[in-house]
């Protein structure tokens, strides 16, 4: 089994701040890894897959950067609508969620 | 617009079987892609149960293969999930979704979601 590690497990920042998330998998996955962006009571929302591809409609302050076993999630300026959990996710083999960051305001 | 929609009932006595459908509308499931049952639970997080195609393939994660089944039903454009032996750690809120397996894969379309209780 791939497992992926995600830190921290949460944070707090501010509007305006820049917010960096890290994912390391447990062995090479290249280049598959998702990132999801999750809010209480809902879904999942994709928000950038293949490490790097932001998907369509999601905001360009959103971007992801990675691969083989590290990848980021960066926040260029945290807005009000960001404070959210996010997940990672590879795909590389099955697919595995990482535990998950809550981004909270400060 | 792809929309997703989990149905099957909230409580399930330990050691029955879960049973759960989803309805998709917006996309034929003949059409392609993959289709996919997640849950999430607070003990455990998300978790992957298992992916099938329109053609039937299936793919589970290894730990729960041996309880775990989905089906399609390219008919009603429905896809389905069982789980069996239920067990109280298998209480989790229930997702359906499309997958696109592309640069590896990932779920582009969820379901709302279905709490599923495992309680005598």
């Amino acid at each position: 089994d791939i497992q992926v590690t995600q830190s921290p497990s949460s944070l707090s920042a501010s509007v305006g701040d820049r917010v960096t998330i890290t994912c390391r998998a447990s062995q090479s996955i290249n280049n598959c890894l998702n990132w999801y962006q999750q809010k209480p009571g809902k879904a999942p929302q994709l928000l950038i897959y293949g490490a790097s591809t932001l998907q369509s409609g999601v905001p360009s302050s959103f971007s992801g950067s990675g691969a083989g076993t590290d990848f980021t999630l960066t926040i260029s300026s945290l807005q009000p609508e960001d404070f959210a959990t996010y997940y990672c996710q590879q795909s590389y083999n099955g697919a595995t969620f990482g535990q998950g960051t809550k981004v909270e305001i400060k | 617009q792809v929309h997703l929609q989990e149905s099957g009932p909230g409580l399930v006595k330990p050691s029955e079987t879960l049973s759960l459908t989803c309805f998709v509308s917006g996309y034929s499931i003949s059409s392609g892609h993959y289709w996919t049952w997640v849950r999430q639970s607070p003990g455990k997080g998300l978790e992957w149960l298992g992916t099938i195609n329109h053609s039937g393939i299936t793919y589970y994660n290894p730990p729960l293969k041996s309880r775990v089944t989905v089906s399609v039903d390219t008919a009603k454009n429905q896809f389905s999930l069982k789980v069996n032996s239920v067990t109280a750690e298998d209480t989790a809120v229930y997702y359906c979704a499309r997958v696109i397996a592309m640069a590896g894969s990932y779920v582009d379309y969820w379901g709302q979601g279905t709490l599923v209780s495992v309680s005598s």
